[in-house]
């Protein structure tokens, strides 16, 4: 069975530039979260979503993140514009459900905003 | 936002000797989870604990759920070579799934 997947593995981008990354999570599984993950420290939780709807953005900075899911499949978080406090790895990770504790991370998305 | 503090931050030992390491809160949580974290690899579950004084093994790894609900243990028997990496603790609680993960106790272990 494939893990969730994420792309790209690595960017560098220029500050004040957007930036989008992608995640597919395991198949059938209808959870799906957002982490960020600092230099050092483990992952905080950005954004979930049960299907298609996000049903715990609170810890998302909307005036500059985005995100999406529409299918309730595949999902992408965005950052417009990025700064260079971005600079971080972007973890996705998706389970069965929200009342399963098993949630398995894809390998992550490395940041780095010059 | 908020993290668990653990503790060792990290730690240098010998193969084949044993390692404690903990975790500890502020906050009660009704169940703990043990994770590890490899170098360009998202957290891997290793061991779940879901009631207070509950004591449970996978493999040479023991974790235990304290009596306070507001920490937990990871013991590693014999360590190998393998064992290298980053173990987060993180708590749960309420609905929704949503887990505060700890700083990290990173793991090198010694040939």
């Amino acid at each position: 069975e494939a893990g969730v997947v994420q792309s790209p593995r690595y960017k560098i981008i220029e500050k004040k530039q957007p930036v989008a990354f992608w995640c597919n999570p395991i198949s059938g599984h209808n959870t799906l979260y957002w982490y960020l993950q600092n230099l050092g420290q483990g992952p905080e939780l950005l954004i979930r979503y049960e299907n298609e709807e996000a049903v715990d953005d609170s810890q998302l900075p909307k005036d500059r993140f985005s995100a999406e899911r529409l299918k309730g499949v595949d999902s992408t978080l965005k950052i417009q514009p990025a700064e260079l406090g971005d600079s971080a790895v972007y973890l996705c990770a998706s389970s069965l459900s929200s009342f399963t504790d098993t949630q398995y991370f894809g390998p992550g998305t490395r940041l780095t905003v010059l | 936002g908020q993290q668990l503090n653990q503790s060792p931050q990290s730690m240098f030992i010998q193969e084949g000797e044993d390692v404690s390491m903990n975790c500890t809160s502020s906050s009660i949580f009704n169940t703990w989870l043990w994770y590890k974290q490899d170098p360009g690899e998202g957290p891997v579950l290793l061991i779940a604990l879901y009631k207070a004084g509950e004591l449970t093994s996978n493999g040479r790894l023991t974790a235990q759920f304290g009596i306070t609900r507001k920490d937990s243990f990871l013991n590693i028997s014999a360590s190998i070579p393998s064992d290298v990496g980053i173990y987060f603790c993180a708590g749960r609680s309420g609905g929704g799934n949503k887990l505060t993960f700890g700083t990290g106790t990173q793991l090198k272990v010694e040939l």
